[in-house]
């Protein structure tokens, strides 16, 4: 199982340039995330979906759009990136039970805007 | 308002001893869960431990215990004894919105943990 897969790993943008960070879980869960994570603090919600056609604003969803494009895919996009962005952004995708909840991570994008 | 707080940025503890990391929370919700998750400097996010509001008991996971007090407020992970492998960042992390069908989730600012041999 790939669980949650992020790409690209690293990118390196120029202030007002646009991109899209890609996140695909392969666990069939509805609810997906993106965080971010800046130097030596904790992870800030930017935006989440609950399920397929859903999304809501986090914590800190100014400069963001994002697209639940299916029950698999969640994108984030930046429209004019600032050096205020640069951060590592996280994709995670929520497992609700009856014997418990889990969060799934992918591996993190390393965003630096210059 | 959903809230979540972590007021040891960071701690030491001596290899084989227990210890606690603090959280606080504050939600205006019946139904919520708790979460700890560790960071290693590597960067990835290592789930720990969950309880569930109406979780009568304490869960535990090996050496992690999570110390639940729901009047407080409160849901403190106990690592019993500590591994060098332990020095890490932990986060403590609360779902809310069960009942909209959201589960939004919060994380702590994190607290360090540094383990002496």
């Amino acid at each position: 199982n790939a669980g949650v897969t992020q790409t690209p790993k690293f990118q390196v943008l120029k202030t007002g340039q646009s991109m899209t960070l890609q996140c695909a879980q392969d666990m069939n869960h509805n609810s997906m995330y993106w965080y971010r994570q800046d130097p030596g603090m904790g992870l800030r919600l930017i935006y989440y979906s609950a399920s397929e056609g859903t999304t809501d604003k986090g914590e800190v969803p100014n400069g963001y759009n994002v697209s639940r494009l299916n029950k698999r895919e969640f994108s984030l996009r930046l429209e004019s990136a600032a050096p205020s962005q640069t951060s590592v952004y996280f994709c995670a995708s929520f497992r609700g039970t009856s014997s418990g909840n889990t969060i799934y991570f992918g591996e993190g994008s390393w965003l630096t805007v210059v | 308002a959903q809230k979540i707080t972590q007021t040891q940025p960071g701690m030491f503890v001596q290899e084989k001893e227990a210890v606690t990391l603090d959280c606080t929370y504050d939600t205006s919700d019946q139904s919520y869960g708790l979460f700890w998750y560790k960071q290693p400097s590597s960067g990835e996010m290592i789930f720990l431990i969950y309880q569930g509001s109406y979780d009568e008991q304490n869960a535990t996971e090996g050496r992690y215990s999570l110390n639940f007090q729901k009047a407080r407020k409160s849901a403190n992970l106990v690592i019993s004894a500590s591994q060098l492998g332990d020095s890490a960042m932990y986060f403590c992390a609360m779902r809310e919105g069960f009942n909209t069908g959201g589960f939004k989730t919060i994380f702590g600012a994190g607290t360090r943990l540094f383990v002496k041999a």
